[in-house]
């Protein structure tokens, strides 16, 4: 079965830094990766999801990569603000149309 | 667009009680809804699919008679725990998908089930 890793449990970064937080997984390269963002007591919002075939994306101050040979996704956050602070999630789904599988979030704290 | 609800917020319940959760797709149809629990630092972790019209599919290790998941249209979702014990306490999360996004997942926020 797909088993999820991603960095740490927690990353403390100042504001206005880069965060990048890791996610690397051990079986079938997926059809689509996620992140999501989740704050206490919330369900996840959906952030950015990148296909199989595709390197990168942004969206505003957000970027992921998708190395299928190293079977790893990077997701940066440049100029961190303390609003950033939350658990963020990793998620692959392996077809498009099948279930998400979760990794269990890093904790990102962004100091003033 | 593509907000999904989730009622009660959360519950406190006595143990042997049942308590029902309800998931909504507030302005778009969900073919297909999921159901997941989330322990305190733990992943989400799928218990099962459900898809307007027919049974829902349960992962591995989740009892279907103790959750009791309804599809009953395109926009509802209802997961009842039956027979609530301590142990079911959990942040219980709906998410729902839109037949014509491949691969996007709109997740509602949760319900805070605590069985004393």
């Amino acid at each position: 079965s797909q088993k999820i890793e991603q960095n740490s449990e927690a990353l403390n970064i100042q504001e206005g830094k880069t965060a990048t937080l890791t996610c690397n997984y051990t079986n079938y390269s997926p059809a689509y990766l996620q992140w999501y963002r989740q704050d206490p007591g919330r369900g996840p919002v959906f952030l950015l999801l990148i296909r199989e075939n595709e390197k990168e994306k942004r969206k505003e101050r957000l970027k992921v990569t998708f190395d299928t040979t190293l079977k790893q996704s990077l997701f940066h956050i440049t100029a961190s603000q303390p609003a950033d602070s939350a658990t963020y999630l990793c998620a692959l789904d392996k077809s498009g149309y099948s279930t998400l599988t979760f990794g269990k979030g890093t904790m990102l704290l962004v100091s003033p | 667009g593509a907000v999904v609800s989730q009622h009660p917020s959360w519950v406190i319940c006595k143990s042997g009680t049942s308590v029902k959760i309800e998931c909504r797709s507030l302005d778009f149809q969900a073919t297909t809804m999921f159901w997941y629990r989330q322990f305190p630092k733990q992943s989400l972790m799928l218990m099962a699919t459900s898809n307007e019209g027919s049974k829902a599919t349960y992962e591995q290790g989740v009892e279907k008679d103790k959750f009791l998941i309804n599809h009953a249209s395109l926009t509802l979702s209802t997961l009842t725990v039956t027979s609530a014990h301590p142990e079911d306490s959990s942040f219980y999360i709906c998410s729902a998908r839109e037949s014509t996004l491949l691969g996007s997942q709109y997740f509602g926020p949760g319900t805070r089930l605590l069985v004393l």
